[in-house]
């Protein structure tokens, strides 16, 4: 049952417009999501976080959206840059036990960005 | 910021010979390192949380007489593959939260090449 869900396996997006990645989770007690950035052969960056309790969280040109009644979270990238093609996971924590929290990923996307 | 430095970041071995990957934590202690297993087009998978001073706990399905995980300190966890065959070919990240829950440093991954 995989507990959040990145239907898109890759989108590709003119260089200078917005991309948007797009989540779904189904766990309702999840705390925390996080977008995290991966290129080939290396381990994935933290890209932004947003809490449960939060609707937005704005950092540089990533904005992160989540939608709790739909239980649907959104990274938006404005304006796209060459370097920004990657393949980009969404992952949501729970708590298990004190300050022990587990990471759930999506399947991640490939974010192209056509120059 | 803080990193996590994990070796070798790639290795070739031979069928049924055993190959130890390492992480440490820089410049924070990590009471807890998450190793994970990226298959070819497929979301990271967490293999197991591994505990400073305690057993690793290993999730479901995944063989902890194969794949042997030791957290010796506060900045040192490993994970030795065993008696590698070619299946075990695959990119292995190991994580530690620092600044929970907010975010997880990764190492840069290791691509085990079992031939």
């Amino acid at each position: 049952d995989q507990q959040v869900k990145q239907n898109s396996p890759s989108l590709s997006v003119q260089e200078g417009r917005i991309s948007i990645l797009n989540c779904d989770y189904t766990n309702s007690m999840f705390d925390y999501f996080l977008w995290y950035k991966k290129y080939p052969a290396e381990g994935p960056t933290f890209l932004i976080s947003i809490s449960s309790i939060k609707d937005k969280n704005e950092d540089g040109r990533f904005t992160v959206f989540l939608n709790k009644s739909a239980k649907h979270l959104s990274l938006h990238i404005v304006p796209s840059q060459p370097g920004d093609s990657a393949v980009y996971f969404c992952a949501a924590t729970f708590v298990l036990m004190d300050s022990n929290y587990q990471l759930i990923w999506g399947a991640g996307t490939k974010l192209i960005i056509k120059p | 910021g803080a990193v996590v430095s994990q070796h070798p970041s790639r290795v070739i071995c031979k069928s049924g010979t055993s190959v130890k990957i390492e992480c440490r934590s820089l410049d924070f202690q990590a009471t807890t390192m998450f190793w994970y297993r990226q298959f070819p087009k497929q979301s990271l998978m967490l293999m197991a949380t591994s505990n400073e001073g305690s057993k690793a706990t290993y999730e479901q399905g995944v063989e902890k007489d194969k794949f042997l995980i030791n957290h010796a300190s506060l900045t040192l966890s490993t994970l030795t593959v065993t008696s590698a065959h070619p299946e075990d070919s695959s990119f292995y990240i190991c994580s530690a939260p620092d600044r929970v829950p907010d975010g997880y440093t990764f190492g840069s991954g290791t691509r085990l090449t079992v031939v």
